[in-house]
């Protein structure tokens, strides 16, 4: 079926990085999301990764996949205080346009 | 270039009671969603337009949930009658197109059933 698993939390210090895990099913999934959610906001795309890449980089964000795993992560390096909020992980099963997300992770970032 | 736009912002209303929710998506944006956001989850997939047409509305409860979009730019979602466990935040979201096209949600209507 499909699901998508996240650790519930994450505390880290003003500077840090911070490491947000994922693991989802569908072997299928041709893309793989990041969204962030502030309190009381809609979702923020953040970034994204195709199903052939093993990474990609976005200024602080670093995108990891292992596909035989069916894992993904989102680094933050050097992470600030606004970067405190919910993040949601994300896969799009088939070219259908649905996406099924965890439950996604709330990181505090304490100064 | 404008965001997705969602109104109301905030609703509450008694069980047994209806309400609608509207959304304008992005301009050109052919494919239009709806997803409902139950506090402490992720977002679960209510209904998929394409153009004025129903794409996937598998898990839409349709005994009580409809949507629609008319001239296949804005949309409405209604519940009639609301359940306590509709309590939920309802996001709009829009893409290009269904494929690999990048959604953009809108805000959300935060609804509170009592």
């Amino acid at each position: 079926g499909e699901d998508v698993e996240q650790s519930l939390f994450l505390s880290v210090r003003e500077g840090d990085s911070s490491v947000i895990n994922c693991t989802y099913t569908d072997s299928s999934s041709t893309y793989l999301y990041w969204y962030k959610q502030e309190p009381g906001a809609g979702l923020q795309l953040l970034t994204y990764i195709f199903s052939n890449m093993d990474m990609k980089q976005d200024q602080r964000l670093t995108v990891l996949l292992n596909k035989k795993d069916k894992h993904l992560s989102l680094r933050i390096a050097d992470t600030q205080t606004g970067d405190s909020a919910i993040y949601f992980c994300a896969e799009r099963p088939n070219q259908g346009g649905k996406l099924i997300f965890g439950q996604g992770t709330e990181l505090s970032v304490k100064p | 270039e404008a965001g997705v736009a969602q109104s109301p912002r905030y609703k509450i209303i008694e069980k047994r009671q209806s309400v609608a929710f509207w959304c304008n998506p992005i301009s050109g944006h052919a494919t239009l969603y709806w997803y409902q956001q139950i506090l402490g989850q992720g977002p679960k997939l209510l209904i998929q337009f394409q153009n004025n047409g129903v794409v996937d509305d598998s898990q839409l409860p349709k005994d009580r949930f409809s949507a629609e979009r008319l001239k296949g730019v804005d949309s409405t979602l209604k519940i009639q009658p609301a359940k306590l466990e509709d309590s939920a935040v309802y996001l709009c979201a829009s893409s290009l197109g269904p494929g690999g096209d990048t959604q953009y949600f809108g805000p959300g209507t935060r609804l509170t059933v009592l």
